[in-house]
């Protein structure tokens, strides 16, 4: 079992609210991603981290930001929400080697009204 | 650029029918991972396996089983006898080993497999 967690699981709130979805990992991973799913299925990655202060930018643009102070720490932030935000957020930390799968969190699924 | 092709984006069957879930991949590099996991409804993505491009040889672990070929650049994943519990969105991804991102996975489109009683 990979111990990494996402916490809200679910979350509806309105437009305009500033959103941070958490994601922690105990396995002291120095690689984390967040991904963006689609009601279509495909997944995106929007943020990755190499280790504490380092953070880039995915392959899909997006208008979230993310920080990484904290090695088990990976949280993704809104500050402004908006009705295309709606969507699922999937957090994931691996080890440094390429031949290591990447641990997937349970998912945050957001809904902007 | 690589690329993770599932062609099939949504199958049925009836259980305890054998199925197969296509993958294909393009990359121009030569060594690389590639790697499949199952998306339950419940969201998770799971690891099943991962299979490193020197390695050729097909895998089975209970009722599933992996069949690489290099030369046609497909993984596919067979789930014989197929059960109810197995009804999920199953991907296909691909990491290359030299790049200095390591563990950067390419995901396919994803394939729903719904097994009905």
């Amino acid at each position: 079992e990979a111990d990494i967690y996402q916490t809200p699981r679910y979350l509806v709130i309105g437009t305009g609210k500033k959103i941070t979805l958490e994601c922690s990992q105990t396995m002291g991973h120095d690689k984390m991603y967040w991904y963006q799913q689609d009601p279509g299925m495909e997944l995106h990655l929007i943020h990755y981290s190499y280790g504490v202060n380092s953070t880039e930018k995915g392959d899909l643009s997006s208008e979230s930001t993310v920080s990484r102070i904290r090695t088990e720490h990976f949280p993704l932030t809104l500050e402004s929400a908006r009705p295309s935000h709606t969507s699922q957020y999937l957090c994931a930390s691996s080890e440094w080697v390429s031949d290591q799968p990447q641990h997937f969190g349970d998912g945050t699924r957001l809904s902007i009204l | 650029a690589q690329k993770v092709t599932q062609a099939q984006t949504e199958i049925s069957v009836v259980e305890k029918e054998d199925v197969t879930l296509d993958c294909v991949y393009e990359t121009r590099d030569t060594t690389y991972y590639l790697f499949w996991y199952k998306q339950p409804p419940s969201g998770e993505l799971v690891f099943l396996i991962r299979r490193n491009s020197f390695d050729e040889q097909n895998e089975i672990s209970g009722r599933y089983s992996w069949n690489f070929q290099k030369s046609t650049s497909s993984f596919n994943f067979t789930i014989t006898a197929s059960q109810v519990v197995d009804s999920a969105v199953y991907f296909c991804a691909l990491t290359l080993v030299l790049n200095n991102a390591g563990n950067m996975l390419t995901f396919g489109g994803g394939t729903r497999l719904m097994v009905k009683p």
